[in-house]
């Protein structure tokens, strides 16, 4: 099956640990992008990465960190200095690079719902 | 960055068409208008999108007004599971990298 996985659905830290979240895509999309959800909110974009080794700072970077070693794979760090880390997070690919015209159409994954105590 | 504006919920009944309109007045030349829906605590699904000319695919319509300023998506015969939140967005041009930029989204329920 061809797709989007996160992991974990839920995931439990403790006030000041930092965290990291997965995403693996296997449908070969350049583009990977990170997004957070708060309850009866839209989504924010938080980073992307139109290619291999390059990302760049969405609407909502502070406190969050990314890498992209491998075109299937897009981690994000939510680190300690992110005051407000409780969120559900959404990753999301796409078949072209953020810039180019044409369908964009992203495809999102599950979602990782955090709960910092 | 050009917004969008739609309401905040909306009731259909099962069998019926939905149509949700999406105001997008200060909209660029190049810019697309997209549709996604959330199914609740799940990831966005992509519906459709256009940048001029009315679309139609297996999911639902997109009719996009002459002027583009606004459009609707109808979904032709709703059901219980297209219970869900909607998002009209219009994609960034090319050269701010054609992020999508969610807004609040229109909320459907579908009622037996």
């Amino acid at each position: 099956d061809g797709g989007i996985t996160q992991s974990p659905k839920y995931l439990f830290r403790k006030e000041g640990q930092n965290v990291t979240l997965s995403c693996e895509q296997n449908l070969n999309h350049d583009a990977m992008y990170w997004y957070r959800q708060d309850p009866g909110q839209g989504l924010r974009l938080i980073y992307y990465s139109q290619i291999v080794n390059d990302f760049q700072k969405g609407d909502i970077a502070e406190g969050y960190s990314v890498s992209r070693e491998k075109k299937e794979s897009f981690p994000l760090t939510v680190t300690s200095a992110q005051k407000n880390p409780t969120a559900f997070y959404l990753c999301a690919s796409s078949a072209r690079r953020a810039g180019e015209g044409g369908n964009n159409e992203q495809f999102f994954g599950p979602g990782t719902r955090l709960t910092v105590l | 960055d050009a917004k969008t504006t739609q309401p905040t919920s909306m009731d259909c009944a099962e069998g019926r068409a939905a149509n949700l309109p999406c105001n997008h007045s200060t909209i660029s030349g190049n810019e697309y208008v997209y549709w996604y829906r959330q199914i609740h605590s799940q990831g966005p699904q992509y519906i459709i999108h256009g940048l001029k000319n009315n679309e139609t695919n297996e999911m639902a319509s997109l009719i996009i007004t002459e002027d583009r300023k606004s459009s609707t998506l109808i979904l032709p015969h709703a059901t219980l599971r297209d219970t869900a939140v909607y998002y009209c967005i219009v994609r960034r041009p090319y050269n701010q990298g054609g992020k999508l930029i969610f807004g609040q989204g229109t909320e459907l329920s579908v009622k037996p």
